[in-house]
């Protein structure tokens, strides 16, 4: 089952925008990941926020967790064209590092 | 570094016909490794994991099976394909310590005829 559900489905901008994407979720989690997928590629691991962290940043990207609301938010700062793709958040409830997926936002940012 | 490897990219398959995908990886000793189907516009669904060498654990009944016959080697078949069995297959890999990211191989591209 899919426990991280994505808003919004798709998104686009323009360059120079930002673009912010949630992740919404059902049970407790240990920690909350964030990873990107070029078309036709494997996933990349972005960030990893955990269940005490409330906001992480890496460089333009800026995360945040609110663990009462089983919440979390993508924030990429400054797009670029080359952000385009899809982003997904990954919820990891502690088992063996298993994760489970929401079914992803496609970002597109225009030139 | 770590690196993943997943082989090969793409596989056109008729119909009833045997499968076996491979992934292995370089630079890490007894990592965790994953087996995820991805549906066109959908999700990562994960079919297996494996926390060590012949240890696997199947997350939804299918077609399918895996096998771990090394350390660094996880291989993904079937005796025979479904329609359904297309898809988008990756392979990841972690670290055994709870709460790491996944590494993920480039994927196998698998049609079904």
């Amino acid at each position: 089952s899919q426990q991280g559900e994505e808003d919004p489905q798709a998104l686009s901008i323009q360059e120079g925008e930002n673009a912010t994407m949630n992740c919404s979720y059902k049970t407790s989690i240990n920690n909350l990941q964030w990873y990107r997928q070029n078309s036709g590629r494997g996933l990349v691991h972005l960030i990893l926020i955990r269940s005490n962290e409330r906001e992480k940043h890496s460089g333009r990207l800026r995360v945040t967790l609110d663990t009462s609301k089983k919440s979390s938010s993508l924030l990429i700062t400054a797009s670029r064209a080359a952000d385009t793709a899809s982003y997904f958040c990954a919820t990891d409830t502690g088992a063996n590092s298993k994760l489970t997926f929401g079914k992803g936002i496609t970002l597109s940012v225009r030139p | 570094s770590q690196t993943i490897h997943q082989w090969p990219a793409t596989l056109v398959q008729p119909v009833g016909s045997p499968l076996s995908l491979e992934c292995t990886v370089e630079g890490t000793s007894n990592p965790n490794l994953y087996w995820y189907r991805q549906a066109a516009g959908r999700g990562l669904q994960l079919l297996f994991y494996s926390v060590g060498i012949g240890q696997i654990s199947s997350e939804v009944p299918q077609n399918l099976s895996a096998s771990r016959p090394q350390d660094r080697q996880f291989i993904l078949s079937s005796k025979k394909l479904l329609l359904s069995d297309s898809g988008f297959y990756l392979c990841a890999w972690s670290q055994i310590h709870t709460g790491q990211p996944q590494h993920f191989g480039d994927g196998t591209r698998l049609s079904i005829l």
